[in-house]
């Protein structure tokens, strides 16, 4: 199946810091990314929607000007989460869909932010 | 109200028992149902999807009642390697929504 790649898998930041992830697809072109947070215990909630080439949209509640995502090319979208504090710890997951019509996301291994 | 509601369980089983998991979602307009496996701290990964029909995969069933808004997976002959939590997922449009998930515990 299709490989996607995130890094780093693990960051622990103080207060204030930005925080920059990554999301690549490693076998194939990523028209679609998709970026997910789960708190313990909770279900995946969806971020942002992300197309290569334009501006990612942002479900409701969650702050575009604090989570910036950039999706330059159609392997790499990545996530930075701009003055980081401790209520941002969490899971961040990313997934990644091929050809437009397609149903199925590959998920990345995530990546776990603590923020002292 | 949440979109896809699971039982959060732990469902704690022995090795061998077959165990089933329920889902329900609320809007009618949902396309595509399907069950992840995640394991603690990692991705999930996509166990099947579900169709109104019903489909099989080994030891795994799912069903889909569209007239219920509901979904079930059955596990049969369970084995060490199936403790896991499992999630039901729906979509709407191109975005896929996840219930909170039910823990499933397997013991020898």
């Amino acid at each position: 199946g299709a490989v996607v790649s995130q890094h780093p898998s693990w960051v622990i930041c103080k207060s204030g810091t930005s925080v920059k992830i990554e999301c690549r697809s490693l076998d194939f072109q990523a028209t679609t990314m998709f970026w997910y947070r789960q708190f313990p215990k909770q279900s995946l909630m969806l971020m942002a929607t992300s197309n290569e080439g334009s501006k990612a949209t942002y479900e409701q509640g969650v702050e575009k000007d604090k989570f910036l995502i950039n999706h330059a090319s159609l392997t790499l979208s990545t996530l930075t989460v701009t003055s980081a504090h401790p209520e941002d710890s969490s899971f961040y997951i990313c997934s990644a869909r091929g050809l437009v019509g397609q149903e199925t996301q590959y998920f990345g291994p995530g990546t776990r932010l603590l923020v002292l | 109200r949440k979109e896809v509601e699971q039982d959060p369980g732990p469902f704690n089983v022995p090795e061998g028992a077959t165990v089933a998991f329920n889902c329900t979602y609320s809007n009618s307009a949902s396309q595509s149902f399907f069950w992840y496996r995640q394991d603690c701290r990692k991705e999930p990964k996509l166990l099947m999807s579900v169709y109104s029909s019903g489909n099989e995969d080994g030891r795994f069933t799912a069903q889909l009642n569209r007239a219920s808004q509901y979904i079930s997976l059955l596990i049969r002959d369970s084995k060490l390697s199936d403790s896991a939590t499992y999630l039901c997922v729906v979509t709407y449009g191109n975005k896929l929504v996840f219930g909170a998930g039910t823990i499933l515990r397997v013991k020898s």
